[in-house]
């Protein structure tokens, strides 16, 4: 079983469609969360952190569900510039601290006029 | 700051020759990764380094992919002999801690 999993998609939705996105992760240990956006042909950025209390940035809203090991990524009111590929992130955080960062194979979302 | 610098940007080469990927990391950093990515298996985290020491290589593929960090500036990522299934794109990333990885632009490696 892979340590992240995403559907990989494609989500095709209209513009100002709202869009959601699940990932799960099969380590009960692992610490932190991120979404990252790749575009095509770029390198990956982070789009934002996931807090277990949740957390909005704008049209971007995350969420953490640890009894069920998955993450959420909410897009509302979509627009042609959301088109990209997102990564699910897992940082497993072993003792000792800062340990690697695991990337989900991402979900690809095309938003269309 | 420039970012994380990445050379080449384009690699073409023949099966069993020789790849050398490099990698100059945001100044400061002292996490540097190396990352694989394709179609099939997504981006694939090979080693990683913290102050220069190579500290988790357990996604490195075989011994014919080596990996090195010999100052704080500067980190290669080695391929010896090529085979058409190395062909994907490599990025270097550098970083403080979590969150945020910072990736440079990645090298497209061809091996035909």
């Amino acid at each position: 079983r892979k340590e992240v999993e995403q559907d990989p998609g494609p989500f095709n939705v209209p513009e100002g469609a709202t869009v959601a996105f699940n990932c799960t992760y099969s380590n009960s240990a692992s610490q932190s969360f991120f979404w990252y956006r790749q575009d095509c042909r770029k390198e990956p950025k982070l789009l934002m952190s996931v807090y277990s209390s949740g957390n909005e940035d704008g049209r971007f809203t995350a969420q953490l569900n640890r009894a069920s090991q998955y993450i959420s990524l909410l897009i509302r009111d979509s627009k042609l510039s959301d088109s990209a590929t997102y990564l699910c992130v897992v940082n497993p955080m072993f003792s000792g601290g800062y340990n690697k960062l695991i990337f989900g194979a991402g979900t690809r979302l095309a938003v269309h006029p | 700051d420039a970012g994380v610098i990445q050379s080449p940007r384009h690699e073409v080469t023949e099966m069993g020759q020789e790849v050398t990927l490099r990698c100059k990391p945001i100044s400061g950093h002292d996490y540097l990764f190396w990352y694989r990515q394709t179609m099939m298996r997504g981006l694939e985290l090979l080693i990683y380094f913290n102050n220069n020491v190579p500290i988790d290589d357990s996604g490195m593929p075989e011994d014919r992919f080596s990996a090195k960090m010999p100052n704080a500036s500067f980190s290669t990522l080695k391929i010896q002999p090529s085979e058409p299934r190395d062909s994907a794109v490599y990025f270097c990333a550098s970083s403080l801690g979590p969150p945020e990885a910072f990736f440079g632009q990645g090298t497209r490696l061809t091996v035909v």
